[in-house]
């Protein structure tokens, strides 16, 4: 059974870029969500999706938005980016009546 | 608005030691609770959780937190170190009416010395 999938793992862009990263939930979860973790610190959440709509959002800017594909996969994108949005990008699955997140290896975003 | 606050960045025990990780949090509903680990280059690993019943929590790996809502706390413990839990460890708090959007804290890295 496969767990969460990220891709890609690793991803170096320059400033005012935009970025996709995408996700593959765990088998059976219908619930993707998108944390932010910066170097040395917690993840910090930035949105959830389910059946296709984004459900929380945290305190992130309107750049951050995000998409669920009928398979429940999840693609995270980014537009302009700044260099402080170089951090590690973690994706969890669940179900929504659970509140056990499995979380993805991550994808590490540089931004030069 | 809830929050975790996590005494002490980085903590450092001898091998065979007891392992105590604070976690504090702040809610103003009943809250779930939960403690992750971070290995390099990894995802987070559920440990354990509490969510409602008894408050001594029982993980893997022969880790243990116990809710004292009193003192809100969520302080996680083992009573000998491997060498092997050397990782960053993260305390984490959710409401029970949206318990997946989960509020981490800033993590605590545990050092193991042989």
């Amino acid at each position: 059974d496969a767990g969460v999938t990220q891709s890609p793992t690793h991803l170096i862009k320059t400033r005012g870029q935009q970025v996709t990263l995408r996700c593959s939930p765990k088998s059976g979860h219908d619930t993707v969500s998108w944390y932010q973790q910066a170097l040395g610190q917690g993840p910090q959440f930035i949105f959830q999706y389910y059946e296709e709509e984004e459900r929380q959002r945290g305190n992130f800017p309107d750049r951050f938005s995000g998409h669920q594909f009928p398979n429940y996969s999840s693609e995270l994108n980014v537009n302009a980016l700044l260099l402080g949005d170089s951090a590690l990008y973690l994706c969890a699955s669940s179900l929504l009546s659970s509140e056990k997140l499995f979380f993805g290896s991550g994808t590490q975003l540089s931004v030069l | 608005a809830q929050s975790v606050t996590q005494l002490g960045s980085h903590v450092s025990v001898s091998e065979g030691a007891l392992v105590l990780l604070r976690c504090n949090y702040s809610s103003s509903v009943p809250p779930y609770l939960f403690w992750y680990v971070q290995y390099p280059n990894q995802g987070l690993q559920l440990l354990l959780k509490y969510t409602t019943g008894a408050t001594l929590v029982k993980g893997i790996n022969g880790f243990e937190a116990e809710f004292k809502k009193s003192e809100t706390s969520f302080h996680l413990t083992k009573p000998s170190a491997h060498m092997s839990d050397a990782a960053e460890y993260f305390c984490a708090v959710s409401d029970q009416t949206s318990y997946d959007k989960v509020i981490f804290g800033p993590g605590t890295s545990l050092s193991v010395i042989p």
